[in-house]
């Protein structure tokens, strides 16, 4: 199985901080990444797909790129709506793993 | 508009039987895979497995083969997820999703209780 390892797991950050959350795969799948928002009580919802590209309707803002096995999100400009949890995911070959996740909290 | 609904929270015994549903509209139903992802209290998602309603194809991640029975009926459009014997650790939130490669659209999500 692929594994995905997202770090940090909680992130501090205040309004207008630029935010990097970085997702590592245990071998090389590609550009075959997707980054997604959840908040509290409500479904994830994607932002971007194929590692760089921007789900339509999503702020610029955000931001994503990387190959292989490293990958980031970047949040270029915080917002009070983006603190949330935020998940990779990988689907290379009809497999399908989230990394662990990583909090992003009000400092 | 494309959307997934799903069925409503379910209160369960160890050992009851369940299905729950996730029913689709907006799209033709039979041109997307629907995958199953399960998320515990307070934790992260976890994949649980996919099905093509097109054909019945039906894939499961490692981790919950044999645990749990996916299937669709494309007459309804509708996927199932479902459990012979629930354990209290089947209790979680479970999401179905539209993929796209990546899961493009989400139901709103089906909690599962099980308590003696």
């Amino acid at each position: 199985d692929i594994q995905m390892t997202q770090s940090p797991s909680t992130l501090s950050a205040s309004v207008g901080d630029r935010v990097t959350i970085t997702c590592r795969a245990s071998q090389s799948i590609s550009d075959w990444l997707a980054w997604y928002q959840q908040k509290p009580g409500k479904a994830p919802k994607v932002l971007i797909y194929r590692a760089s590209i921007l789900i339509t309707g999503v702020p610029s803002r955000f931001s994503g790129s990387g190959s292989g096995t490293e990958f980031t999100l970047t949040i270029s400009s915080l917002q009070p709506d983006d603190f949330a949890t935020y998940y990779c995911q990988q689907y290379d070959n009809f497999l399908w793993t989230f990394g662990q996740g990583t909090k992003v909290e009000i400092k | 508009e494309v959307q997934l609904v799903q069925s409503g929270a379910e209160v369960k015994k160890p050992g009851e039987s369940l299905k729950i549903s996730c029913q689709a509209s907006g799209y033709k139903f039979t041109g997307y895979w629907i995958g199953w992802v399960r998320q515990m209290p307070g934790q992260g998602l976890e994949w649980v497995g996919i099905v093509f309603p097109l054909d019945y194809d039906v894939r499961y991640s490692p981790s919950f083969e044999g645990q749990v029975t996916i299937s669709a009926d494309k007459s309804v459009s509708t996927a199932y997820l479902q459990w012979n014997s629930l354990k209290a650790s089947d209790s979680a939130t479970y999401y179905c999703a539209r993929l796209e490669g990546y899961m493009g659209v989400w139901g709103k999500g089906t909690t599962v209780i099980v308590s003696s």
